[in-house]
């Protein structure tokens, strides 16, 4: 019970679908961030909004498309997705984003495990 | 080569050990984060630490800047605390968060 929520918990599309994942924080935060967690791999930064703002694109490809129309909502459009792009997706929250050195504490929601057919 | 490095990549103990997880980096860091991820997925921040040490009920984190290294320690493991324990760090040149891959920790009864 972290307070940050995601829909779907699970989702299977083909390439050629467009789906949405969806997060939702009620901490009052201001920044949140998109992860990718492959097997194997160490997690990935995809994106990052602060108050509303994308402050954070790390090299995602376009068929990723991120939203966030308030500060406690964001959404992650998919779109002719590739079956590598099957993971976990994680949604983070924090009350600021890191500038000034300054690092906040980072909560995260269950994640959504995508499977690309 | 990753900037974070973790070890061991996999830890069995028996109930009731003392843990040890290393994590070593190589940037200048302003902080470095300790994570905790449950099979199913869950994450949950176990600490955040820029210096020195910090303690919540059995587990202690502890840094070193000059070393470049830190440390997760859980004493008396319970196999509750099975999981995949993650470090971050907060830094580098272009001044990002790099994850390790993760020490997968199996504590059994």
């Amino acid at each position: 019970e972290t307070g940050v929520t995601q829909t779907p918990r699970h989702l299977v599309m083909g390439m050629t679908n467009k789906k949405s994942l969806k997060c939702e924080q009620h901490l009052g935060h201001n920044a949140m961030y998109w992860y990718k967690q492959s097997a194997k791999k160490p997690l990935e930064l995809m994106f990052v909004y602060s108050l509303e703002e994308r402050v954070e694109n790390n090299s995602v490809p376009s068929r990723f498309s991120p939203e966030c129309p308030n500060s406690s909502h964001l959404f992650l459009h998919l779109h002719t997705l590739q079956p590598e792009d099957s993971a976990l997706y994680l949604c983070a929250s924090s009350q600021g984003y890191w500038t000034g050195g300054l690092s906040y504490e980072q909560y995260f929601g269950p994640g959504t495990r995508l499977t690309v057919t | 080569k990753n900037e974070v490095e973790q070890s061991p990549q996999n830890l069995t103990a028996q109930e009731g050990e003392f843990i040890t997880i290393n994590c070593s980096y190589s940037v200048g860091i302003s902080a470095l984060h300790w994570l905790q991820q449950h099979p199913g997925g869950g994450i949950v921040s176990l600490f955040m630490l820029s210096s020195g040490k910090k303690k919540h009920g059995r587990l202690i984190a502890t840094i070193n800047i000059q070393e470049k290294h830190s440390s997760l320690h859980i004493t008396a493991s319970h196999p509750r605390d099975s999981a995949v324990y993650i470090c971050a760090v907060l830094g580098g040149s272009n001044y990002k968060l790099t994850f390790g891959k993760g020490t997968l920790l199996t504590v059994n009864p």
